[in-house]
């Protein structure tokens, strides 16, 4: 059964905190993504990977980071630098660069 | 559940009309576009793409359609049902520019008994 999964559904973070968001692929997609998701407005660019070992900056990198060891994985740590990091979280991920996107059920991160 | 989006357009169908979902992009350049359906605290599903050199293309129950000289892309679900309430956003890419899609808001279709 192929497909993107997202670990966990709901994550909380206590001020100060970093936390690691999990997104996993069976798809053999080169490329992967993270999405921030808020109430109105339209998916926002965090950072993306179009290969392994390899990921670039998106539109609101700023308190995040990435990581692309293994082709099937890109976790995105949220960090204490991220002053407003309540949102939705969806990773997807694409054959190639450019391609469509494909997404996994999203994480919803919560601050305490 | 939660919401996808607060403040987004609303389109209310009763269950069997079709519904039309409008989207206006905005790079002329833009060559190739993807319709998605979001229900409430899931991901986005693939429904339908389209590329610049044509003007319509149909699925199961939807019909894109493409309008380039005024830049306006619409997503048609035909006899719609209560499982279709959801949000339905468009997604704009250009190849040329080497660059990430651009995603719209979205809509909220809610489809009443």
């Amino acid at each position: 059964d192929g497909g993107i999964t997202q670990s966990p559904k709901y994550l909380f973070r206590k001020e100060g905190q970093n936390v690691t968001l999990s997104c996993e692929q069976n798809l053999n997609h080169d490329a992967m993504y993270w999405y921030r998701q808020d109430p109105g407005q339209g998916l926002r660019l965090i950072y993306y990977s179009q290969i392994v070992n390899d990921f670039q900056k998106g539109d609101i990198a700023e308190g995040y980071s990435v990581s692309r060891e293994k082709k099937e994985s890109f976790p995105l740590t949220v960090t204490s630098a991220q002053k407003n990091p309540t949102a939705f979280y969806l990773c997807a991920s694409s054959r190639l660069f450019q391609e469509t996107q494909y997404f996994g059920p999203g994480t919803r991160l919560l601050v305490l | 559940g939660e919401s996808v989006g607060l403040h987004l357009p609303t389109l209310s169908v009763q269950e069997g009309d079709n519904s039309i979902i409008n989207c206006a992009y905005s790079n002329s350049a833009s060559d190739y576009f993807i319709w998605y359906k979001q229900e409430s605290g899931k991901g986005p599903q693939f429904i339908i793409d389209i590329r610049s050199n044509m003007d319509k293309r149909q699925g199961q129950r939807v019909t894109v359609l493409l309008n380039k000289t005024v830049k306006h892309l619409s997503l048609q679900i035909a006899a719609t049902q209560p499982g279709d309430s959801a949000v339905y956003f468009c997604a704009e890419n250009s190849f040329n520019y080497g660059q990430n899609f651009v995603f719209g808001p979205g809509t909220r279709l809610s489809v009443l008994p």
